[in-house]
């Protein structure tokens, strides 16, 4: 059983520039929610897809979007980067509505 | 408008002491409960969780407790050990938020042998 994975584990972006992040869920999980975790903050959800439609969102703007693929892998999309979009991006993998999520290492991601 | 508070940023605990991890909510509409442990350059890994109709679950050297009318919850470990240091995230769910979970800032623990 292979676990949550993430692409790239570091990215560096110019801003105005657009960014896509790749997640493969844990296997078995239908649902993958996405976070932004800044520097010394807790993570703050970006949204959750299930069975690939957007399930729920979180306080983000429109530039964030992503989306699921019918293996339940998903990719998170930004647009026109900004400085402050700076952070850890975490994607975590569920089954169904089990709250109990599982979270991948992370992608770092450096708007200069 | 921070809804999960967790107000210490560090913690320091001697080896094979017990070690407590406070976390405070604001929204009563919280119904679950849970604990996660990072480890630099790792993703969170899920520690334990609390249902709001229980006060107390406990897994091995892990104990959380829940008190819903002080809107406190707490994670104790006994013994502490080396490799529990790490940053503690408490994070929260309301009953129909579609898995959107609320996160405190983190404490970081610290066991010193």
């Amino acid at each position: 059983e292979t676990g949550v994975t993430q692409s790239p584990t570091h990215l560096i972006k110019t801003r105005g520039q657009q960014v896509t992040l790749r997640c493969s869920s844990q296997s078995g999980h239908n649902t993958v929610s996405w976070y932004q975790q800044a520097l010394g903050q807790g993570p703050q959800f970006i949204f959750q897809y299930y069975r690939e439609e957007e399930n729920g969102r979180g306080n983000f703007p429109p530039r964030f979007s992503g989306l699921q693929f019918p293996n339940y892998s998903s990719e998170l999309n930004v647009n026109a980067l900004e400085l402050d979009d700076s952070a850890l991006y975490l994607c975590a993998s569920s089954f169904g509505s089990r709250l109990q999520a599982f979270f991948g290492q992370g992608t770092r991601l450096t708007v200069v | 408008d921070q809804q999960v508070k967790q107000n210490s940023p560090s913690l320091s605990v001697q080896e094979g002491r017990i070690s407590i991890l406070n976390c405070d909510y604001t929204n009563s509409m919280f119904d679950y409960f849970l604990w996660y442990k990072k480890y630099p350059a790792e993703g969170p890994t899920f520690l334990i969780s609390i249902s709001s109709i229980k006060d107390k679950n406990e897994d091995g050297r892990f104990t959380v407790f829940l008190n819903k009318s002080a809107k406190h919850l707490s994670l104790h470990i006994v013994p502490s050990q080396p490799g529990d240091s790490a940053v503690y995230f408490c994070a929260a769910s309301a009953r129909g938020s579609q898995g959107n979970l609320i996160f405190g800032k983190g404490t970081k623990l610290s066991v010193k042998p």
